[in-house]
């Protein structure tokens, strides 16, 4: 059965500090993606990563960075976290070739910056 | 203008109701298509895809008219099970896996 985990479900961190998500996917998919999903806006793509090392800035990227050292693995850090950043983070993967584009998602970390 | 548009609804619909629901979209090239649904506090799941005038799939059909640009699903004999938000998706560009969604249309359907 397809997997993606993500490290928390919850977090609260404070202004300023740094904050680190991981993703991690067992299905051996080469494309990763983070999104953020706010009320109203939808998901929008903060990075996304096409193979190990490979990344790539999406919409919103100001604020975040991203790193992938191993295909399975795929993190997005906050450098100075502030309080707009607080939102749902969506992790997802999908397969090179897959035709229906269907990325599995993971259940999401919900972080509040106060 | 955004590139996938939708009308947030809610939808409120009794069981067994018939609920439908469009999607607007920016790209005139877009050439596939997809209808994901996320449950309350949960991740998005693809429900369906579409790729040429339209797709059945059950309770669930979805339509497109490339003329004006836009897909629609439709729920026949809605289930308390259908409520959640439906996220209409458009790859941004042919052969990209770079998705773009809109903000999703909510249903609730009640007993």
């Amino acid at each position: 059965d397809v997997k993606v985990t993500q490290s928390s479900r919850y977090l609260v961190k404070r202004t300023g500090e740094k904050v680190f998500l991981e993703c991690v996917q067992d299905m051996d998919h080469e494309n990763m993606f983070w999104y953020r999903q706010d009320p109203g806006l939808g998901l929008r793509l903060i990075y996304f990563s096409y193979d190990v090392k490979m990344k790539e800035k999406g919409d919103i990227p100001e604020g975040y960075s991203v790193s992938r050292e191993k295909k399975e693995r795929f993190s997005l850090i906050l450098e100075s976290a502030s309080t707009n950043q607080t939102s749902m983070y969506l992790c997802a993967s999908i397969s090179r070739g897959d035709r229906d584009y269907e990325q599995y998602f993971g259940p999401g970390t919900r972080l509040t910056v106060t | 203008r955004k590139e996938v548009e939708q009308d947030p609804g809610p939808f409120n619909v009794p069981e067994g109701a018939t609920v439908a629901f469009n999607c607007t979209y920016s790209n005139s090239a877009s050439q596939s298509f997809f209808w994901y649904r996320q449950d309350c506090r949960k991740e998005p799941k693809l429900l369906m895809s579409v790729y040429s005038s339209g797709n059945e799939d059950g309770r669930f059909t979805a339509q497109l008219n490339r003329a004006s640009q836009y897909i629609s699903l439709l729920i026949r004999d809605s289930k308390l099970s259908d409520s959640a938000t439906y996220l209409c998706v458009v790859p941004l560009s042919p052969n990209d896996y770079k998705l773009s969604f809109g903000a999703g249309t909510t249903v609730t359907v009640r007993a």
